[in-house]
């Protein structure tokens, strides 16, 4: 069974902490994305990854880095996390573009 | 990015009833696909479809690709309360935003039993 897992389902952090969201995938899928999902604004593309060390910015990329140092995880990093950066946060996979295996979401809190 | 107008943002139906909702662009697209989202999981793909006009069935869910290719409805049938949650529309993106893959708002369906 394809799984993608995340590290944490809820975190809360404060103001200005650097916040790392891990995920994982095992189906050996070349292409990693990063959405955050806000109610009535739907899955906004944060980042995503082609291959290892290889990035592209999404929609929305502003006070988020990404890292992909190994094909089956891709870290979500948040340099200084900010107020507006509460909500959930989705990873997913794909081997064909089109099909997007997703990990059940962090939601992250920030203080 | 990419706009795609999704509707209705929510709604409340009795079990047994059939559910319509739809999908806008003013973009073409090249494929069009609906996930559902349950509670407190990630979405999951439900329809993928590739060509103008092409519709597809999976069990009681039937999605349509509108002929102008900017548009999409999922119907459906029947409704059950597993069928609770959020659906999602999704388009890739055609000629030079073919790996771009936009998201619509989502519909929050209820059911009632």
């Amino acid at each position: 069974d394809v799984k993608v897992t995340q590290s944490s389902r809820y975190l809360v952090k404060r103001t200005g902490e650097k916040v790392f969201l891990e995920c994982v995938q095992d189906m050996d899928h070349e292409n990693m994305f990063w959405y955050r999902q806000d109610p009535g604004l739907g899955l906004r593309l944060i980042y995503f990854s082609y291959d290892v060390k290889m990035k592209e910015k999404g929609d929305i990329p502003e006070g988020y880095s990404v890292s992909r140092e190994k094909k089956e995880r891709f870290s979500l990093i948040l340099e200084s996390a900010s107020t507006n950066q509460t909500s959930m946060y989705l990873c997913a996979s794909s081997l064909v573009l089109l099909h997007l295996f997703f990990g059940p979401g962090t939601r992250l809190t920030v203080l | 990015g990419q706009q795609l107008n999704q509707s209705p943002q929510s709604m409340f139906i009795q079990e047994g009833e059939d559910v319509s909702m739809n999908c806008t662009s003013s973009s073409i697209f090249n494929t069009w696909l609906w996930y559902k989202q349950d509670p407190g999981e990630g979405p999951v793909l439900l329809i993928a479809l590739y060509k103008a006009g092409e519709l597809t069935s999976n069990g009681r869910l039937t999605a349509q690709f509108g002929i102008t290719r900017k548009d999409s409805f999922l119907n459906i049938s029947a409704s059950i309360p597993s069928d609770v949650g959020i659906y999602f529309c999704a388009g890739q993106g055609f000629g030079n935003n073919f790996n771009k893959f936009y998201f619509g708002s989502g519909t929050k369906l209820n059911v009632k039993p």
